[in-house]
């Protein structure tokens, strides 16, 4: 099996800071993804990559930068930190990026705006 | 408004009991899939269940899916302590996967 490790896992930022935000997969997966879990809500989706150097805008993308630098790696910055945006960041990979792809999730970094 | 939400916010039973957790979506769907999420960690799938499968089973659990009624089920037999997490259904389309806001499901010894 293979596992996600995202670091750090807890990240405490002022207003308008600039974070980034890590994530590695050691599955060999195709296709990673960055998600944002609100408190008692669902995932969003922020970006995702379906190969290394690829980029593709989700739904929630706005205040957000992402890079795919290699296969293993995916990191997600948040440009300009606010304090409504606290909230859980999670990373998946999933070996393709079809409809009935599987996606392995990480422990998520909880972010703290202050 | 949401793609796929789970019709209650908060379940809870007796270790030993049965559960059912019931979605709704509101698209045309390929497939649809239960995850489970424990505190503090990131969500794992249970069941993927595609739009021309009526039912699909994985140990004590089994999903029902409704394309007509575009609704979903997942049942939970001789539910145990660990049991206890929020379950998201999510749907997919359009090579997307959209969540439900889940169900936290306690289960008391």
């Amino acid at each position: 099996g293979g596992i996600i490790t995202q670091t750090p896992k807890f990240l405490i930022g002022q207003e308008g800071q600039k974070l980034t935000l890590k994530c590695q997969q050691n599955f060999n997966h195709d296709t990673m993804y960055w998600y944002r879990q609100d408190s008692g809500k669902g995932l969003r989706l922020i970006y995702y990559s379906i190969t290394e150097n690829d980029l593709q805008k989700g739904d929630l993308s706005e205040g957000y930068d992402a890079s795919r630098e290699k296969k293993s790696s995916f990191s997600l910055t948040v440009t300009s930190a606010q304090k409504n945006e606290m909230a859980v960041f999670l990373c998946a990979s999933s070996l393709g990026g079809g409809n009935y792809a599987e996606q392995f999730f990480g422990p998520g970094t909880r972010l703290t705006v202050l | 408004s949401q793609l796929a939400e789970e019709n209650s916010w908060a379940l809870s039973v007796h270790e030993g009991e049965s559960v059912t957790v019931n979605c709704s979506y509101k698209t045309s769907i390929t497939a649809l899939q239960w995850y489970r999420q424990k505190s503090g960690k990131g969500p794992a799938q249970l069941i993927l269940i595609r739009s021309n499968e009526r039912e699909k089973r994985n140990g004590r659990l089994r999903a029902t899916l409704d394309t007509s009624s575009q609704s979903s089920s997942l049942s939970i037999t001789a539910t145990r302590c660990e049991d206890t997490a929020v379950y998201f259904c999510a749907t997919h389309s359009n090579n997307r996967i959209f969540f439900g806001d889940g169900t936290q499901l306690v289960v008391k010894p």
